[in-house]
Parts: C-alpha cells; sequence; structure tokens
C-alpha cells in the first residue's frame, strides 16, 4: 500500500527553529509538496521538491531524499502564526497524489 | 492571477436531504478539478477529480456524485445526505499543462449534517 508518515503534533518556541519531517512508501515518485492548513482553513500550497535537495523559501525550506523516501520542512525564526497544521503529499507513479495526516504545530511564546 | 470560488462557506442539512456545492475557478483554462473532504483533525480524503468537462473520477464509493457542466466548473451533489456526510468539503484546482502542478484550494464549506 502506500503510506505517508507525518508526526501528529509538534510544539516549538517563538523565534526558534523547527523540522518538521516526512516518510513516504509510494509506487513511485513524482514529486513531493509541503502545504500550511490554519485551523478552520483551507490548505495553501508552500513548497514543491522533485530532486534531491534543499529549496529554500524565506524563513521556509524544504529538503528531499530520494534514496531514503524522506523530507523535511524546516520553519526558522518561528512566528505565532506559524502555528498551523503541515500537510506532506506525493506524487506517485500515476500522478496520483498522496496525501500525509498532517503535522500540528503548536508554537509558544 | 488565478482565483477559486467555493460556496456556501458553511452548511446545516437535514439527514436525507439534497446537497449542492458549487466552485468555479477564474483566470485558467482546462484546469484540473478536484473535491476532497476533511473530518475533523484528520487528513484530506479525493472524493472526485475532473481533467475536462463531463470527466468525472471517483475515488471513493459513496452517495456523493460530481458533475463539470463548464470547464471552470465542478459541482459536488448528493441526493439524500447521510450523517457520515458531515465535514469539511473542499474544491482545489491544478493547471493541466502538467500532471505534477500543485493543487490550490478553495476557502471550503463547512457542511453539519443533522
Amino acid at each position: 500500500g502506500q503510506n505517508i508518515d507525518q508526526p501528529t503534533e509538534m510544539t516549538a518556541t517563538e523565534g526558534a527553529i523547527v523540522q518538521i519531517n516526512c516518510t513516504y512508501q509510494t509506487s513511485g515518485f513524482n514529486g513531493l509538496f509541503w502545504y500550511q492548513q490554519h485551523a478552520g482553513e483551507a490548505p495553501t500550497f508552500l513548497s514543491y521538491n522533485v530532486l534531491d535537495g534543499l529549496e529554500e523559501k524565506g524563513r521556509f525550506s524544504s529538503f528531499l531524499s530520494r534514496s531514503k523516501g524522506y523530507s523535511y520542512l524546516l520553519l526558522k525564526e518561528l512566528q505565532m502564526k506559524d502555528s498551523a497544521s503541515y500537510l506532506c503529499a506525493v506524487i506517485d507513479s500515476n500522478y496520483q497524489l498522496i496525501w500525509g495526516a498532517g503535522t500540528k504545530l503548536i508554537i509558544k511564546p | 492571477s488565478q482565483t477559486i470560488h467555493q460556496w456556501p462557506a458553511t452548511l446545516v442539512q437535514p439527514v436525507g436531504s439534497p446537497l449542492s456545492l458549487e466552485c468555479t475557478v477564474e483566470g485558467t483554462s482546462n484546469p484540473n478539478l478536484y473535491w476532497y473532504r476533511q473530518a475533523a483533525g484528520r487528513g484530506l480524503q479525493l472524493l472526485f477529480y475532473s481533467v475536462g468537462i463531463g470527466q468525472i473520477s471517483s475515488e471513493v464509493p459513496q452517495n456523493l456524485s460530481a458533475s463539470r457542466p463548464q470547464d471552470r466548473q465542478f459541482i459536488l451533489s448528493s441526493k439524500k445526505l447521510l450523517l457520515s456526510d458531515s465535514g469539511f468539503y473542499l474544491c482545489a484546482w491544478a493547471s493541466g499543462t502538467g500532471l505534477n502542478q500543485p493543487q490550490h484550494f478553495g476557502d471550503g464549506t463547512r457542511l453539519s449534517i443533522l
């Protein structure tokens, strides 16, 4: 079967750095997305990785290792508004998007 | 720029009543369109997707149906709602130019069945 694993919940402190991991077992791989979803709102697109390495976009960076079936989202200089769920999603060999259940990130002052 | 509109934002319906949720996209042509449901505290469940007018693929057998009468219009329907149909319904679009394009979501409809 196809599976994406993310921690259910993480807690971090305002101003700190947090890394949210995502491991996947899918039938093939054609890319990986990270989305942010604030409580009660729709997900918004953060990043896309298809090649190994780090993609940086402001305070957010996303890393991919295809050989390890692993990605992480790195959030720097955490702000209270970063409190949200972070969803990892993988495009499989049939170009179907497989969604993880999301990681709820709680930021404390 | 592209925008996606989804309505209503909130809906309360009795069991056994019909449903119609509408989603429209502006600023793009031939988008891929999607309907998802998200239960409280859970991940996204793909219900239907469409790559063109009249082309609907169903991912989960249930009492819901979808239609795409126009290129940028996607409708989710039910003839008789069940209690288990409660949830947060999200419409999304992605560029039809490639199969690895990110999906962009509407604001969602929170559906409560009484």
